[in-house]
């Protein structure tokens, strides 16, 4: 059972467009929430994280939302650039340092 | 700061064999966790070590086990290796006090079974 759900597998954005990638989540127990960022041949790197009592978090051009009440947060790339094709894997994390994954999305931005 | 190696970066195995995979983490690091990375299933958890001790297993059968030295540098081990085995298997380490800790990777281990 997938506790971490994402959405869209993959992603083919224009150079200067949004990027948007959403993940849902059920556990209310849940308590900070990561997104990775990997590029081809290498490990996940931590992009930026928030945790649920924040609505928000903005970091250069990459920004997190978060929904408690649905029980969603998304991962928002402004002016999104070729160097940011990657894939992206939003993350639950529980007390006690267990982590959820979820499925990953490929992003492919167009020059 | 040298980042999480793994050890060796490809594997060639043939079902039924074992493999033990290696994973040096960032110095100061308590906290070592590994993930299987396979194609539509993103990161499935394996389990988390952290000062010699695990502390949390993910649900994969039991030829997947661990361990880690005083050290912190861990193993993991497949036996009765599987064609479904094959995958990128990433380890990770980070400072494992607080879920805030972020996870550092490695750049995995691509195993292949035959």
């Amino acid at each position: 059972q997938q506790q971490v759900k994402q959405s869209p597998q993959s992603l083919i954005v224009q150079k200067g467009g949004i990027s948007i990638i959403n993940c849902a989540y059920e556990n209310t127990a849940f308590d900070y929430f990561p997104w990775y960022q990997q590029f081809p041949g290498k490990g996940p790197a931590l992009l930026i994280a928030i945790r649920p009592d924040v609505s928000e978090k903005k970091e250069g051009r990459f920004t997190i939302s978060f929904n408690k009440s649905a029980k969603q947060f998304s991962l928002h790339i402004m002016d999104s650039q070729p160097g940011d094709s990657a894939t992206y894997f939003c993350a639950a994390i529980l007390t006690g340092n267990q982590f959820y994954f979820g499925t990953g999305t490929s992003l492919t931005v167009i020059p | 700061k040298a980042g999480v190696t793994q050890t060796p970066r490809y594997l060639i195995k043939t079902r039924g064999q074992q493999v033990t995979l290696s994973c040096s983490p960032i110095s100061g690091h308590r906290s070592v966790s590994w993930y299987q990375q396979t194609p539509g299933q993103g990161l499935q958890f394996l389990f988390e070590y952290f000062s010699e001790t695990q502390r949390n297993k993910g649900n994969f059968p039991g030829r997947f086990s661990g361990r880690q030295f005083s050290n912190s540098r861990s193993e993991m081990n497949v036996s009765t290796l599987e064609l479904g085995d094959s995958a990128l298997y990433l380890c990770a380490s980070s400072l494992g006090d607080t879920t805030s800790s972020p996870l550092h990777f490695g750049n995995g281990t691509r195993l292949t079974v035959t």
